[in-house]
């Protein structure tokens, strides 16, 4: 089945340090692909997406490239700030439509 | 970007009563709701989907008589957990989805704890 693979936290960071989160999937056909960011206690909130090969979606500092050779979809920021810490979760839609989430990757990023 | 207000925030109830959860779309008509479980450092599980006049989908797993889902609108869907147990305890979160459009609008979420 679809199924989307993140690398494992937490991820400790100083600030203005680059940040890569790796994120793989497996899906058939030609998924979306999204990061969202969850701050504690509080639900998700859309950071980028992509939605065909090669397209790169970016906010915010963040980017991520659709790359369909090598089913990824990782996530950079070449510098990090105190705020950024929280938990970021990459994503794809099925062809079915569903959203389906990686295990979430913790980044805290100290001063 | 659209708004999804999801109430209440958080919920403490004892064993064996329901606690109802609402999600509404604020700013647009949502045809498509979903239903998440969190547990604590894990993923979101996809509990149902709902669509505004029918029944839900409910995922391998869920109980539909345990979590039952309404969504008698185009801006508001029901959980409501019915005979809540402590393992119930858990964050559920809400999403909500436009007609064509392939964006979904995530809700803060609901804390509920069951003693």
């Amino acid at each position: 089945g679809d199924s989307v693979t993140q690398m494992e936290g937490p991820v400790t960071l100083s600030e203005e340090a680059f940040l890569t989160i790796n994120c793989t999937y497996t899906a058939t056909g030609y998924p979306s692909l999204f990061w969202y960011v969850q701050y504690p206690g509080e639900g998700l909130q859309l950071l980028l997406k992509a939605t065909k090969a090669d397209d790169k979606g970016s906010n915010k500092g963040f980017e991520a490239t659709y790359r369909k050779e090598t089913t990824s979809f990782h996530l950079e920021k070449g510098s990090v700030q105190v705020s950024d810490s929280a938990v970021y979760f990459c994503a794809l839609r099925n062809q079915g439509g569903k959203l389906i989430f990686g295990q979430g990757t913790e980044l805290s990023v100290k001063p | 970007g659209a708004v999804v207000s999801q109430h209440p925030s958080w919920v403490i109830c004892k064993s064996g009563t329901s606690v109802k959860i609402e999600c509404r779309s604020l700013d647009f008509q949502a045809t498509t709701m979903f239903w998440y479980r969190q547990f604590p450092k894990q993923s979101l599980m996809l509990m149902a989907t709902s669509n505004e006049g029918s029944k839900a989908t409910y995922e391998q797993g869920v109980e539909k008589d345990k979590f039952l889902i309404n969504h008698a609108s185009l801006t508001l869907s029901t959980l409501t957990v019915t005979s809540a147990h402590p393992e119930d305890s858990s964050f559920y979160i809400c999403s909500a989805q436009a007609p064509g459009n392939t964006e979904a609008f995530f809700g803060q979420g609901t804390r509920l704890t069951v003693v």
